[in-house]
């Protein structure tokens, strides 16, 4: 069975920093490009980052680029999101997916929980 | 950057009923269009990738269509656990971008 557990969200001051993590389960995780996906609270979805299965290739959107860093270490099945500068806006569940394709994302057949951040003084 | 919007922002049906959702990409993105749905207090699932192809595990009654920037979702007749938001999303192109949803509500 495919798990995915995230971990380290909080409550953080505006230009804070926090790690976000993502076990993985159930699947061969250095097969698989992976992402993380956000949802503002009573909103839609948004993709922040994806990283390829080997982790040599990242991509942003461009309200996150120079602000998170995505990686991953296939030794222990785990992607993390490195969250820098935080602002208010960046307030979200944070959702780690699973991309269906490599070297690429593609698209996302399991997801996490879901890890709260809530960036606020 | 594509943006993708849906259409319409709440649909209300009833049980049984067929439901026709939409989704319009600002510049084609070929094939690469997917369907998702999330309940309440729930991660997404994904439905259909590549305009057609049912994921896994899907019931038959999701279908999807269309081509370069047009493409719907049908489900052919509702049962009470498809009242959710339904998101669209495209690969195409960096960075991927989600539609702001449809919110399918039981009439």
């Amino acid at each position: 069975e495919v798990q995915l557990m995230e971990s380290g969200g909080g409550l953080i001051q505006p230009g804070g920093s926090l790690r976000l993590s993502c076990a993985a389960s159930g699947f061969t995780f250095s097969g698989y490009a992976m992402s993380w996906v956000r949802q503002a609270p009573g909103k839609g979805l948004e993709w922040v980052s994806g990283i390829s299965n080997s982790g040599g290739n990242t991509y942003y959107t461009d309200s996150v680029r120079g602000r998170f860093t995505i990686s991953r270490d296939n030794s222990k099945n785990t992607l993390y999101l490195q969250m820098d500068s935080l602002r208010a806006e960046d307030t979200a569940v944070y959702y780690c997916a699973k991309g269906t394709g490599v070297p690429r994302p593609h698209y996302f057949d399991y997801w996490g929980q879901g890890a709260l951040v809530t960036v606020s003084s | 950057e594509v943006v993708l919007t849906q259409s319409p922002a709440t649909l209300s049906l009833s049980p049984g009923e067929r439901a026709t959702l939409s989704c319009r990409a600002s510049q084609s993105v070929s094939s690469f269009l997917a369907w998702y749905q999330q309940k309440p207090g729930q991660a997404p699932r994904l439905l259909i990738y590549d305009i057609s192809n049912r994921a896994t595990g899907i019931p038959a009654r999701f279908s999807g269509s269309g081509s370069g920037t047009d493409f719907i979702l049908t489900i052919s007749s509702l049962e009470p656990e498809d009242f959710a938001v339904y998101y669209c999303q495209q690969r195409s192109n960096w960075p991927y971008s989600f539609g702001q949803g449809t919110k399918l509500e039981i009439k």
